[in-house]
C-alpha cells in the first residue's frame, strides 16, 4: 500500500518473552521515527533513523529496547523480557524530508498495540 | 528539558467553538504542529505554524503563537461531531532533530 504498514496490528505476549514490531515506511522516505502511545502518557519518542547517520537512541527506555533499519527501509523494534509496563501501543512514522519537519509532516502507521500478560 | 504539555480532556457543544491549549519547554522552537487522532486511526497532521508567525487561519482552524510565553493554542470553529478526536500538540526540536509530542487532548462533542 501506500501508507506506513505495520505488523502484527495486535501482539498479546507472556512476561519475559520477547517481541519484534515491524514497521514498512513509505518508499522513499528517508526519516523514520517509533513512538510509544500508553493511556494518558501521550506520544513517547523512542528512537530516530535519518538516512545513513546514527540513529538517535535518546528515547528508549531501558537496554530491553533495540530497534535497527535495514537498508534503509524496514525497522524492526525489539522488546526483551517484555514487562508489564510496556503494555502500550508502539507507532511508526516516516517523512520525506531528512529531519521530517522542515518542509514535511510525519506519516503514521496504525500502530502495534502490545499487551504484556 | 524537552517538554510539551497540554490538558488531557475538553468537552464542547456541537456548534462552539472549541480551543486547545499547549504549552512547550523549548526556547529555539523552529516549527509547532497540531496533529489529530480519530477513533482506532493513525496520527495525521492537522496544520503547522512557523515559529516567526503569530497567527496561522486555516478554513475553521486557527492556530495562535505566543513565543514569549511558548503558548501555542488550536481554535476550532463550529465545532462539529466529525471533530471529535485526540489532538496533539507538536514541537521540532532542531537541536536535535526530533520532534516532541504532548499527551493529547481528546475533544468530545456534545448536542
Amino acid at each position: 500500500g501506500a501508507g506506513v504498514s505495520q505488523s502484527p496490528s495486535n501482539k498479546v505476549t507472556e512476561k519475559g518473552k520477547d517481541v519484534e514490531l515491524r514497521c514498512d515506511p513509505i518508499s522513499g522516505h528517508t526519516a523514520l521515527y517509533w513512538y510509544r502511545q500508553s493511556l494518558g502518557q501521550g506520544l513517547e519518542f523512542l528512537i530516530y533513523f535519518q538516512g545513513n547517520s546514527a540513529p538517535d537512541k535518546s528515547g528508549l527506555p531501558s537496554d530491553r529496547f533495540s530497534a535497527e533499519r535495514t537498508g534503509g527501509s524496514v525497522s524492526t523494534l525489539t522488546i526483551q523480557r517484555t514487562q508489564q509496563e510496556d503494555s502500550a501501543v508502539y507507532l511508526c512514522a516516516s517523512s520525506l524530508v531528512g529531519r521530517g519537519v522542515i518542509a514535511g509532516e510525519l506519516f503514521f502507521g496504525e500502530g502495534s498495540r502490545l499487551t504484556v500478560l | 528539558g524537552e517538554d510539551v504539555e497540554q490538558s488531557l480532556f475538553l468537552s464542547v457543544r456541537e456548534g462552539d467553538s472549541s480551543v486547545i491549549n499547549c504549552t512547550y519547554t523549548d526556547s529555539s522552537s523552529t516549527y509547532l504542529y497540531w496533529y489529530k487522532q480519530e477513533p482506532g486511526a493513525g496520527l495525521q497532521l492537522l496544520t503547522y505554524i512557523f515559529s516567526n508567525m503569530d497567527m496561522k487561519q486555516d478554513q475553521r482552524l486557527t492556530v495562535l503563537l505566543n513565543k514569549k510565553d511558548k503558548h501555542l493554542s488550536l481554535r476550532i470553529a463550529d465545532t462539529q461531531t466529525g471533530d471529535s478526536a485526540i489532538y496533539f500538540c507538536a514541537d521540532f526540536y532542531s537541536s536535535a532533530s526530533k520532534i516532541i509530542f504532548g499527551s493529547g487532548t481528546r475533544l468530545s462533542i456534545r448536542p
